[in-house]
């Protein structure tokens, strides 16, 4: 298995601001994965971060909103940007693991944007 | 985009009594299917992967079963415990591999009485 941590675990901010998430695993891993999960909503995948290439987005995520950056096998950044009360989520980065079908998450992030 | 439902949102039970919900999924294109457990604060925690229709897992108290032909999967508590009290989720993969994605119900939202 894999240990992820996150920073923060939590933050308020406020309108028109940026925050930058970020994602430590403990080995290294191919493919990391952001997902966030709005108030009564499902985890979304936000974005796939491969190491060395460019993320992918998901419909409806762009680059401009939620840049990544992917700079080494173990570590990876989600930005939130220009942020409004819509932005206010969990979000989470998730690994995929050895073997078939495994993914592991780390504990959040908890955005408030006031 | 994979259409994924979840019964109920939300459930109270009685320490030591026994529940169950509901998951479902299009059961065309099917790979697998993933439970998590997600408390509060902490990472969501892989429960269980199925991949052959009429698959039933075990992990102590809780249990799983698999139906892809109609598209649904039961999870099952058995004598709950207060540290059961988590979200449950459901999510199918769109492929075979661990970078597959893996899309996520809303969740049932389980709380045990003491």
């Amino acid at each position: 298995s894999a240990v992820i941590s996150q920073k923060p675990s939590r933050d308020i901010c406020q309108r028109g601001t940026s925050l930058t998430i970020q994602c430590q695993v403990d080995s290294q891993v191919t493919m990391m994965f952001w997902y966030r999960q709005q108030p009564g909503q499902s985890l979304t995948l936000i974005a796939t971060a491969n190491q060395g290439s460019e993320a992918t987005y998901e419909s409806g995520f762009v680059i401009d909103k939620f840049p990544i950056s992917r700079p080494n096998l173990t570590f990876s950044t989600l930005t939130v940007s220009n942020m409004s009360p819509e932005d206010s989520s969990i979000y989470l980065c998730s690994v995929a693991g050895t073997a078939a079908y495994e993914q592991y998450f780390g504990p959040g992030t908890r955005l408030t944007v006031t | 985009i994979l259409n994924v439902e979840q019964s109920p949102q939300s459930l109270h039970v009685q320490e030591g009594d026994s529940t169950n919900f509901t998951c479902s999924f299009p059961s065309s294109n099917f790979y697998a299917l993933h439970w998590y457990r997600w408390e509060t604060a902490k990472s969501p925690e892989a429960l269980f992967v199925m991949t052959l229709n009429g698959d039933e897992k075990k992990k102590g108290r809780i249990s799983a079963t698999l139906n892809t032909k109609e598209g649904y999967s039961y999870l099952y508590i058995k004598g709950s415990q207060p540290e059961d009290s988590a979200t449950y989720l459901c999510a199918p993969s769109d492929g075979y591999s661990s970078a597959s994605k893996i899309i996520f119900g809303s969740g049932t939202r389980l709380s045990i009485r003491p």
